[in-house]
């Protein structure tokens, strides 16, 4: 499958535990952008990575999360310390450019905090 | 605050029949894309209009843009069971950023016999 893949699917943590959410992009992608899906609202943009760069984190709440786009293996999207509010889907997308305005999107990791 | 606001968010429709679906958003944008999930799949890219007066086909889908009145549309013709999905669509936050999107709540699809 040559699409952009994330992992896990699903993850359920209790609260004040660290979630981590893994995204590879396509093949020959180079630019990864994370979004959060709260229930019953669209789709928020969180922050964009190039490998080793975070390019744009307008989107990421302040505290307790970060992204990182190693030089070798996939994004890493990190929730530390999760509240219930965090439970949501994140989905990673990745381009070949940065501003294609066409976005590639996994299949999304579910977040549930118990 | 950028808004993007569609309707329907709930759409039942019988096969055959044609149906449009709206969306209205706050900014500038010159940009607005549409996008297609079916249930826990990824979201796939169905058209980028980039231009006031866009118009774009693809099978029984048609997306077109109104930059002045903010509102895109996309039409659906004669409809077809494999049309059942939820529908997003987005503009840029920043005009012209292309990445940092800010997305409808969806309209959900379902095309019934």
């Amino acid at each position: 499958n040559a699409g952009v893949m994330q992992n896990p699917r699903h993850l359920v943590r209790r609260r004040g535990q660290e979630a981590r959410l893994r995204c590879s992009p396509m093949k020959g992608h180079s630019h990864v952008y994370w979004y959060r899906q709260l229930p019953e609202e669209g789709l928020k943009f969180m922050v964009y990575l190039q490998k080793e760069n975070i390019i744009d984190e307008s989107g990421m709440p302040k505290e307790r999360f970060s992204a990182e786009f190693p030089k070798e293996g996939p994004s890493i999207l990190r929730i530390q310390q999760v509240v219930r509010g965090d439970s949501a889907a994140y989905f990673c997308a990745s381009s070949p450019q940065g501003t294609t305005g066409e976005l590639f999107f996994g299949e999304g990791s579910r977040l549930t905090v118990l | 605050e950028l808004k993007v606001e569609q309707n329907p968010l709930f759409l039942s429709m019988q096969e055959g029949k044609n149906y449009t679906i709206y969306c209205n958003y706050s900014t500038t944008s010159d940009r607005l894309y549409w996008y297609r999930q079916d249930p826990g799949k990824s979201l796939e890219s169905l058209f980028v209009l980039l231009s006031n007066g866009a118009v774009k086909q693809e099978g029984r889908l048609m997306a077109s843009l109104d930059t002045k009145a903010r509102l895109s549309t996309l039409h659906i013709t004669a409809a077809v069971h494999d049309l059942s999905a939820t529908y997003f669509c987005a503009v840029d936050i920043e005009p012209g950023s292309g990445y940092a999107l800010n997305f409808g709540k969806g309209t959900s699809l379902l095309v019934t016999p």
